[in-house]
């Protein structure tokens, strides 16, 4: 089992749909939770984090975490165009951020 | 957020050569940082941590004396990769903590090496 587990995709949602980006991870001892944005050929850029079980929204994005069934995930509103990209998330483990493999979203005009 | 540079963005290079990639921390101290690989529609890779004084710790599979960290300030972490090879062919990419006890990472804005 992978420590952290996303759906590759692509995934595809038309322009203002709501796009859902899902994540699980194997270690029941993490205590934090992060959600980066990479587009191709650049490095990853945070854009959210969640240490708490429930929602946290920032704008557009809504991370949510339930520790119980190892789930977090990420919710994106109003999906626009330049919201395509790969999303990564990730997860603490002594100490390190250990990154799932990524889900690829292609947001269509 | 904080600011993480890394130079230089690409490199190509001679199969048997070394290359040194730098990552700087810019408006704070980073005591601990991170070097991560990618490969093609993969995800990071961490590679090593690097700590500021003292020797870097490698993950499981990481060559150390191929992949030679050297963390000797509080603001530069370097990576190099010595007598490389077209395997080495990748996206590197250092990190850093912005401050003790907070877990978030920022990135540096990569070195794509290519070893021809």
């Amino acid at each position: 089992q992978k420590e952290v587990e996303q759906n590759s995709g692509p995934l595809s949602v038309p322009e203002g749909a709501i796009a859902s980006l899902n994540c699980t991870y194997s270690d029941r001892g993490s205590q934090s939770f992060f959600w980066y944005r990479q587009y191709s050929g650049k490095s990853p850029e945070l854009i959210m984090f969640i240490y708490s079980n429930g929602d946290k929204e920032d704008g557009r994005f809504t991370a949510q975490l339930n520790k119980a069934s190892q789930y977090v995930s990420l919710l994106i509103r109003d999906s626009q165009p330049s919201d395509s990209a790969t999303y990564l998330c990730a997860v603490t483990k002594g100490g390190k951020l250990i990154f799932g493999q990524g889900t690829e979203l292609s947001v269509k005009p | 957020g904080a600011v993480v540079s890394q130079h230089p963005s690409w490199v190509i290079c001679k199969s048997g050569t070394s290359v040194k990639i730098e990552c700087r921390s810019l408006d704070f101290q980073a005591t601990t940082m991170f070097w991560y690989r990618q490969f093609p529609k993969q995800s990071l890779m961490l590679m090593a941590t690097s700590n500021e004084g003292s020797k870097a710790t490698y993950e499981q599979g990481v060559e150390k004396d191929k992949f030679l960290i050297n963390h000797a300030s509080l603001t530069l972490s370097t990576l190099t990769v010595t007598s490389a090879h077209p395997e080495d062919s990748s996206f590197y990419i250092c990190s850093a903590k912005a401050a003790a006890g907070d877990e978030k990472l920022f990135f540096g804005s990569g070195t794509q090496l290519s070893v021809l």
